[in-house]
């Protein structure tokens, strides 16, 4: 069992498509974030959210917008993709973005654009 | 900003055997040191991790050293089993962000 849920698992998208990632965890993580993942490469950070706010922007393109609608919840709306965002879109929390706590991990959303 | 070296890339061990990580990093502000594990197709699962104030820690048959001086810290299995096959990525923080290294593919061969 994984304590942060994400859905869906896998996701195929058209370039013109609009589609949302959804994360949530009940462990009362003050932190939430978003990260990429290429095959064989390590996790890349783009997003974090604190307190509901988000604090860190890496500068992502604007295709992707995150939302953070309460301390539990955390969504990705994906907008006007590329081919090259196909990647495996994780989602984490921690118990805050200061504190010297491990990221958990939720088991992802495996994306492909065509 | 923070930048986290790994090597190697590729580590492969007999069952049995001993295997060492090794990562630098550049930020001398960075005070959490966490392990992660990636098995194929699965997310990422912390496994240990050091604080800056302590220069070693083991946790059955894995043991991480940090040496704070050098900007230099460690991942020692012993023992190694064929589940212990996977990507290990190190990771330092120091603020608000995690950064990784880019991994080591370790194969056990029973």
């Amino acid at each position: 069992d994984t304590e942060v849920t994400q859905t869906p698992k896998h996701l195929v998208m058209g370039m013109t498509n609009k589609k949302s990632l959804k994360c949530e965890q009940h462990m009362g993580h003050r932190a939430m974030y978003w990260y990429k993942q290429k095959a064989k490469k390590p996790p890349e950070l783009m997003f974090v959210y604190s307190y509901e706010k988000l604090s860190i922007n890496e500068s992502v393109p604007s295709r992707f917008s995150p939302e953070c609608p309460n301390s539990s919840l955390l969504n990705l709306h994906l907008h006007a993709l590329q081919p090259e965002d196909s990647a495996l879109y994780l989602c984490a929390s921690s118990q805050g973005v200061l504190y010297n706590s491990p990221l958990h991990f939720g088991n992802g959303t495996r994306l492909t654009v065509t | 900003g923070e930048n986290v070296e790994q090597h190697p890339s590729t580590l492969s061990v007999q069952e049995g055997d001993s295997a060492v990580i090794k990562c630098t990093y550049s930020d001398s502000a960075s005070n959490y040191f966490p392990w992660y594990k990636q098995e194929l197709g699965k997310r990422p699962q912390l496994i240990i991790d050091i604080r800056s104030n302590v220069g070693e820690k083991k946790d059955q048959r894995i043991a991480v050293t940090l040496n704070k001086t050098a900007k230099h810290f460690s991942l020692h299995i012993t023992e190694t089993q064929p589940e212990d096959s996977a990507v290990y990525f190190c990771a330092a923080k120091g603020g608000f962000k995690t950064i990784f290294g880019a991994g080591t593919r370790l194969f056990v061969k029973a």
